[in-house]
Order: structure tokens, then sequence, then C-alpha cells
């Protein structure tokens, strides 16, 4: 099976501008999670999509927003952007086993640069 | 939401075993326990995953004592290409579920 892709891989924008980020999950998984990294903060929740319903929610500001098509495939945006929201945005598809134990596959990422 | 406690840092040499130890004194009694490797610049990948004894699978083995307060990801036999930052994460499937990383366990494997 093909893994997570994420495009665009890297990305420059100026501060005030928007960005739409796309990331296709592996076939048959439903829950596509957004990440971001950063240097100073870690690993941090952006939200999760599930079937085309937002399911959870990180502490970020209203400028981060998201959706999922019938296909699984989803987009987050970011509006107005700013400085600080440099940083790599990491998206993950998971699928819930048999078991109940839920694993998370992650994407290569795109590299946002805001100038 | 199980807070988890790993070391920021560990040192190892090539050929070693490493333990890297994750505290997670409020695990819930449906969180499983899964460990993540990330590499700079590329998203983290799944490792193993486990809810209670010993799991093992072809690259490591995960133990986890009866009460589950602490998880232990021992990597066999380390190589330079296992330097990266391990990441213990805590927590149910699906739901109402926010997956917090922390700052993860940056391991460096020395020749």
């Amino acid at each position: 099976k093909a893994g997570v892709t994420q495009t665009p891989r890297y990305l420059i924008k100026t501060r005030g501008q928007q960005v739409t980020l796309s990331c296709s999950p592996i076939s048959g998984h439903r829950s596509v999670s957004w990440y971001q990294q950063t240097p100073g903060q870690g690993l941090q929740f952006l939200f999760e999509y599930f079937s085309e319903t937002q399911r959870n929610k990180g502490n970020f500001p209203g400028r981060f927003s998201g959706r999922q098509f019938s296909n699984s495939r989803s987009e987050m945006n970011v509006s107005t952007l700013e400085l600080g929201d440099s940083a790599l945005y990491l998206c993950a598809s998971s699928l819930v086993k048999a078991s109940g134990a839920e694993t998370q596959y992650f994407g290569p990422g795109t590299r946002l640069l805001v100038l | 939401l199980a807070k988890t406690t790993q070391p920021i840092s560990m040192d190892s040499y090539e050929g070693q075993e490493v333990n890297i130890t994750c505290s997670h004194n409020n695990i819930a009694t449906n969180d499983y326990i899964t460990w993540y490797q990330q590499f700079p610049s590329q998203g983290p990948r799944f490792i193993i995953q486990g809810y209670k004894t010993k799991v093992t699978n072809e690259v490591a083995s995960l133990f986890i004592p009866a009460d589950r307060k602490s998880s232990t990801l021992s990597l066999p036999r380390v190589s330079l290409s296992d330097t990266a930052v391990y990441y213990c994460l805590v927590g149910p499937s699906g739901g109402s579920y926010i997956p917090t990383f922390g700052r993860g366990t940056s391991l460096i494997v020395h020749p």
C-alpha cells in the first residue's frame, strides 16, 4: 500500500498570505490528523477528521482550519500567516485494529517558511 | 489525558542494547502505549504498540509492567542509523482524544 502523501513538500509564503496544504491518507484509513512541529514547541496536535467531520481539535487559533473530503483526503488551511507559523506540518492517517488499538501513520510533512 | 515523561536524551554505542523508559502514571484502562521514531525533517514512524506485558516485533521490544504506569522500549544491537528522536504516546483508540507527544528522547548512537 502507498503511504501517506503530502503536497507540497516545501512552501515559502509571506506574512498575511494564506496557505492550503493537502494530505492523502493510506487507502482504507478514514481518520486524518494534522500536527505542527517546531523546534520550540515540539510536535503539537492541530485537529483530526473522521468521515468528513472534525472529531478532535487542539489548542490553535481559528486561523488554522481543515476539512476532509468523501475520499478521506484532507486539506488544512492557515490564513493570515504569521512568522511563527513557520514549521513542519505533518499529516497522519490512522486505522483502528480489531483489537481496538489505533496506530497513526505519518506523511513526510510540508515544510512551511513564512517570511 | 495521560501525561508522559521520558529522558530528554540518551547516548549509546553501536552494537549495544538501548532501553528507553516512559512514565505514564495516570494511564487509563482503555489506553494503549505506542512508540514512534523520528528522523530530522521526516514524519514519525511507528515502531511498536502494546497494552500490557511484552510485545516484540522485528525491530524492537516493548515491556509493560502489570501496573502499566511505565513502559520500556528496547532496541537490540543499535546501529548509527538508530540515531533519532523516540516518542512515547499513550491514548485510547478513536473518540475524543488529543494526542500529546511530549518532547521525546533524543538517542545518539556513537561508532
